[in-house]
């Protein structure tokens, strides 16, 4: 069990479909990040949110849209996806401007595009 | 940019001691963590170094150079439960993390 929940936890859609992927944590952190992480490779770096704002988006296409409602909540809505979008998609919260406090990830949610 | 580098994959056997290194190159630096990856599972947090020196916990010690740009992990008394991917992760500033490709570490009985 973690600390950070991730739904769903598997999602099958396809190309042409829209859909949500959900985060949340109650710890209290103000930075929440998205990740990608494909089989056998390190997670790599989506977005950031730091105290509710987009602080980074490290050149992720426009089909993939986060949104933070408020500081527990983190969404990534996706649209008109690839097949090579296919992975896991780990959320992650950290207490923010602290810099030795470490990252919390969810367990991911596993989603194939068909 | 960014470059961390660490071996693909080491092997070793229960109850010896294993290090993995990392070095790094990163447009600023506030500290490197270390994660470890079970197949299947995500990230869990193993130690955090921010000043030059040995930080020991329990079995982990990791250890930083920030002038050389290098860190090891080091495990002792290896267990069969200790096989997985062990990331190195330097902070590039407040809120980024990068991972490096981390490496596979597999334990013989």
């Amino acid at each position: 069990d973690t600390e950070v929940t991730q739904t769903p936890k598997h999602l099958v859609m396809g190309m042409t479909n829209k859909k949500s992927l959900k985060c949340e944590q109650h710890m209290g952190h103000r930075a929440m990040y998205w990740y990608k992480q494909k089989a056998k490779k390190p997670p790599e770096l989506m977005f950031v949110y730091s105290y509710e704002k987009l602080s980074i988006n490290e050149s992720v296409p426009s089909r993939f849209s986060p949104e933070c409602p408020n500081s527990s909540l983190l969404n990534l809505h996706l649209h008109a996806l690839q097949p090579e979008d296919s992975a896991l998609y780990l959320c992650a919260s950290s207490q923010g401007r602290s810099a030795n406090q470490p990252q919390h990830f969810g367990d991911g949610t596993r989603l194939s595009i068909l | 940019g960014q470059n961390i580098d660490q071996p693909t994959e080491m092997t070793a056997t229960e109850g010896a001691i294993v290090q993995i290194n990392c070095t790094y190159q990163t447009s600023g630096f506030n500290g490197l963590f270390w994660y470890q990856q079970h197949a299947g599972e995500a990230p869990t947090f193993l130690s955090y170094n921010v000043l030059d020196g040995l930080e020991e916990k329990g079995r982990f010690s990791s250890f930083l150079s920030r002038s050389k740009g290098y860190s090891y992990l080091l495990l002792k008394e290896l267990q069969m439960k200790d096989s997985a991917s062990y990331l190195c992760a330097p902070r590039e500033r407040d809120d980024k993390i990068i991972f490096g490709k981390g490496t596979r570490l597999h334990i013989l009985p």
